[in-house]
């Protein structure tokens, strides 16, 4: 049982190179989420897609953009990186709209990007 | 929308003497709570979560929390630190709103021999 899969797990990219990070689960979830880790400040939700096909900005989307491929998988793209975007990036399912909260996030285990 | 604010960005313990951890959310909904833990270099592990039974909740490693509605309040809880709890943990709140998990900016745990 995977669970939620990220890919790569690290990665240094040149400022102004572009990439993509991939995600999937297995859990047959509605919601998927894309959230960023920096020192001090938590979690900050990027995108976030309720269910297949559809997709949201949260806290901080510049520089950014998802594709929710099917249920299973969505993925980040950052296409002209900076020095800012240097972080670990989570990606998270849960099982959202249409069934009950009663359930947690799920999360992968995490992408530590480095943009010089 | 909903938010989470956890109030002590560090808290150091001495090893057998209790952990508090302190978080206040903000929800229009009935919210659902979770607590999080983040050992270094890791991903994030479910402790806990509320979802509207039971106010005083039971998670894993001697964890517990309570839901208080009036105060708002979901204060994470151990009675005898250990030195494996040394890590960070998240407060986090979801609710019907959309769906989306807030967290709060996280609380570091020392715990001191």
């Amino acid at each position: 049982n995977a669970g939620v899969t990220q890919t790569p797990k690290f990665q240094v990219l040149k400022t102004g190179q572009s990439m993509t990070l991939q995600c999937a689960q297995d859990m047959n979830h509605n919601s998927m989420y894309w959230y960023r880790q920096d020192p001090g400040m938590g979690l900050r939700l990027i995108y976030y897609s309720a269910s297949e096909g559809t997709t949201d900005k949260g806290e901080v989307p510049n520089g950014y953009n998802v594709s929710r491929l099917n249920k299973r998988e969505f993925s980040l793209r950052l296409e002209s990186a900076a020095p800012s975007q240097t972080s670990v990036y989570f990606c998270a399912s849960s099982p959202g709209q249409g069934s009950s909260l009663d359930t947690e996030a799920f999360f992968g285990q995490g992408t530590r990007l480095t943009v010089v | 929308a909903q938010s989470v604010t956890q109030l002590d960005s560090h808290v150091s313990v001495s090893e057998g003497t209790p952990v508090l951890l302190r978080c206040n959310y903000s929800s229009s909904y009935s919210p659902s709570l979770f607590w999080y833990v983040q050992h270094p270099n890791k991903g994030l592990q479910l402790l806990l979560k509320y979802t509207s039974a039971a106010t005083l909740v039971k998670g894993i490693n001697g964890f517990e929390a309570e839901f208080k509605k009036s105060e708002t309040s979901f204060h994470l809880t151990k009675p005898s630190a250990h030195m494996s709890d040394a890590a960070e943990y998240f407060c986090v709140v979801s609710d019907r709103s959309d769906y989306k998990l807030s967290f709060g900016a996280g609380t570091t745990v020392t715990v001191r021999a």
